[in-house]
């Protein structure tokens, strides 16, 4: 499967713990999205990468909430001390930004959060 | 502000019947719309986007900038066509090219 891929797919924390979820964006695409949907609602942006470098962030991503693309590959989405409120679907995306502006977002399946 | 609105959570047609999806927008510039849909079990695609100007299965949009609505349309409805439909819209080269997403609207095809 060459397609976005994110592990893992499924985590369930106890509030307060630290979580980490990976995303494997599509090889040659440089930029890398990440959103969070919850119930009932389309996804929202959270973050995103041009290579290794963080562009974007979200009023939504508070200080628990970090990201990194350390060589421009896969990225990692961490939250620490989670609340209930985190319980979501995280997902990512990923692009190939072109000259002419147009691109797609290819999603991956997403990763969903349960804080209990 | 950057928004997306679709007004309908839940649109049921009969199998053949015409499919009207709403969207309207909000955005101060030149967006780019676009509709993603997700069927049962799958992950997020797109479906079609308004500078291509493409029917993708049977679906067209049209970009009405007076109206700021990018309405996704069908003549007749499949029962494949039931799935979750979301309108989005990005900055041209702005923003990241980040995507708004509407809140959904789930289509179902009854036979």
């Amino acid at each position: 499967d060459t397609g976005v891929s994110q592990d893992p797919r499924h985590k369930i924390t106890k509030r307060g713990q630290n979580v980490t979820f990976r995303c494997d964006p599509i090889s040659e695409h440089n930029r890398l999205y990440w959103y969070r949907q919850t119930l009932g609602q389309g996804p929202e942006f959270l973050t995103y990468f041009q290579n290794e470098a963080q562009l974007e962030k979200s009023r939504l991503l508070s200080d628990r909430f970090s990201a990194e693309r350390p060589k421009g590959s896969f990225s990692t989405l961490e939250i620490q001390r989670t609340e209930q409120g985190d319980s979501a679907m995280y997902l990512c995306a990923s692009s190939q930004a072109q000259a002419s502006g147009t691109y797609e977002q290819y999603f991956g399946p997403g990763t969903r959060l349960t804080v209990t | 502000a950057q928004r997306v609105t679709q007004p309908e959570k839940l649109l049921s047609v009969f199998k053949g019947a015409p499919v009207e999806l709403k969207c309207n927008y909000s955005y101060s510039g030149s967006p780019e719309l676009f509709w993603y849909v997700q069927y049962s079990r799958q992950r997020l695609q797109l479906l079609l986007r308004h500078i291509s100007r493409e029917s993708i299965k049977g679906f067209t949009a049209d970009l009405n900038k007076g109206e700021t609505s990018f309405h996704l349309k069908k003549p007749f409805a499949q029962e494949e066509d039931s799935a979750m439909y979301y309108c989005a819209l990005s900055g041209m080269r702005e923003y990241g090219n980040k995507l708004v997403f509407g809140a959904g609207t789930i289509l179902r095809v009854k036979s």
